[in-house]
């Protein structure tokens, strides 16, 4: 089975401070992503990486940035925590094969930003 | 306008009844159609996944895409509360590997 860890379920962070969130798929996918997810809107991705130390922005990038340093790892970073960013964080893992875009997810992290 | 259309509900059913949850899209560039179901404070899992246009079936579950009307549904036969859980679209041109999401439905069974 697939395996998506996230390195936290619940966090809680002040105003201005800088917030790392950990993903690890166990997989070899050669695509990951991150996601945040709020009542109504759905899931709208923030970043993803297509391969080792590489990274394109999703719909809505500001006010985070992103790291790859591993092919298993990608690392969504806070640089300076806003309460506009409470939400739920889900990390995922895919493959690039055409037609298995199937994205498997993690657990999800709540931050709330005080 | 959004690219994939979702009705947030909640829709709430008694137990047993047929479930219908539905989704529709503009772009007919769209290909691959899934369905995820998204248990309170978990990550979305898969449950179905087609191709292009008809029907696929697992269990209770069926899966329909009409391309023609840029509308696809998933329907559960015999619900159970166990099927209460939130349940998104999504779908791919095939070209690359993002998906497009719907918002999500909220759906409640009542035993």
């Amino acid at each position: 089975d697939v395996k998506v860890t996230q390195s936290s379920r619940y966090l809680v962070k002040r105003t201005g401070e800088k917030v790392f969130l950990e993903c690890v798929q166990d997989m070899d996918h050669e695509n990951m992503f991150w996601y945040r997810q709020d009542p109504g809107l759905g899931l709208r991705l923030i970043y993803f990486s297509y391969d080792v130390k590489m990274k394109e922005k999703g719909d809505i990038p500001e006010g985070y940035s992103v790291s790859r340093e591993k092919k298993e790892r990608f690392s969504l970073i806070l640089e300076s925590a806003s309460t506009n960013q409470t939400s739920m964080y889900l990390c995922a893992s895919t493959t690039p094969t055409p037609g298995k875009e199937t994205q498997y997810f993690g657990p999800g992290t709540r931050l709330l930003v005080l | 306008q959004k690219e994939v259309e979702q009705d947030p509900g909640p829709l709430s059913v008694p137990e047993g009844a047929i479930v219908s949850l539905n989704c529709t899209y503009s772009n007919s560039a769209f290909q691959y159609f899934m369905w995820y179901r998204q248990y309170s404070r978990k990550g979305p899992e898969l449950l179905m996944y087609t191709y292009s246009s008809g029907n696929k079936e697992d269990g209770r579950f069926t899966a329909q895409v009409d391309k023609s009307s840029k509308y696809i549904s998933l329907f559960i036969r015999d619900s159970q509360p166990s099927d209460s859980a939130t349940y998104l679209c999504a779908m791919s041109k095939g070209s690359n590997y993002q998906l497009i999401w719907g918002a999500g439905t909220k759906l409640i069974i009542k035993p």
